[in-house]
């Protein structure tokens, strides 16, 4: 049974670019989350998607945005990168069935550096 | 202030010590508590979760939550080499159950 997987592994791009990160969620699981960890700092909650909606949003601004398809599938896109944005991307599933705190999985991370 | 903090370490102990980790929080709300452990470049592995005050108990692990003190711990006994990586505490308050709130990190090095 996969985990939680997440494409690419690394990334570098210039300010101003646009990314686009990926994330399939254990199988069985119907809820992503998405966080960002910067270097020395526990993560933080970008947002989350549940039935192809987003559920709650943290404390981003609206250059972060996110999809999920109907295979639970989800992308993070950042536009308009700054230099601030580099950090460790994490995707973690969950299923929306049971307690968050039992079930919460997370992805290996796509490490994004902008220069 | 932040809602949730952590000694950012890092905490270096000998093999077979008892280690503690701790995490203060100024959310009273908080009902779900979670440690995770994460090994360089990779991501949190959930390792307890504890719901409300209490202790639980796992193998070489303790969790404990003390609400009334807004202090949570994490205890590893007999700690090994493979222990190393950072600890990450993290909670929410059951309601936005959605949104975890994690410290900082604990860098620990348990060494032969």
């Amino acid at each position: 049974d996969a985990g939680v997987t997440q494409s690419p592994t690394h990334l570098i791009k210039t300010r101003g670019q646009q990314v686009t990160l990926r994330c399939s969620p254990k199988s069985g699981h119907d809820t992503v989350s998405w966080y960002q960890q910067a270097l020395g700092q526990g993560p933080q909650f970008i947002f989350q998607y549940y039935e192809e909606e987003e559920r709650q949003r943290g404390n981003f601004p609206d250059r972060f945005s996110g999809h999920q398809f109907p295979n639970y599938s989800s992308e993070l896109n950042v536009n308009a990168l700054l230099l601030g944005d580099s950090a460790l991307y994490l995707c973690a599933s969950s299923s929306a069935q049971r307690s968050l705190a039992e079930t919460q999985y997370f992805g290996p991370g796509t490490r994004l550096l902008v220069l | 202030q932040k809602e949730v903090e952590q000694d950012p370490g890092p905490l270096s102990v000998p093999e077979g010590a008892i280690v503690s980790l701790n995490c203060t929080y100024s959310n009273s709300a908080f009902q779900y508590f979670m440690w995770y452990r994460q090994y360089s470049r990779k991501g949190p592995e959930l390792l307890m979760y504890t719901y409300s005050s209490g202790n639980k108990e796992d193998g070489r692990f303790t969790a404990q939550v003390d609400k009334s003190s807004k202090y949570i711990s994490l205890f590893i006994r007999d700690s090994q080499p493979s222990d190393s990586a950072t600890y990450l505490c993290a909670m929410t308050d059951g309601i936005n159950t959605d949104k975890l709130i994690f410290g900082t990190g604990t860098r620990l090095q348990v060494f032969p």
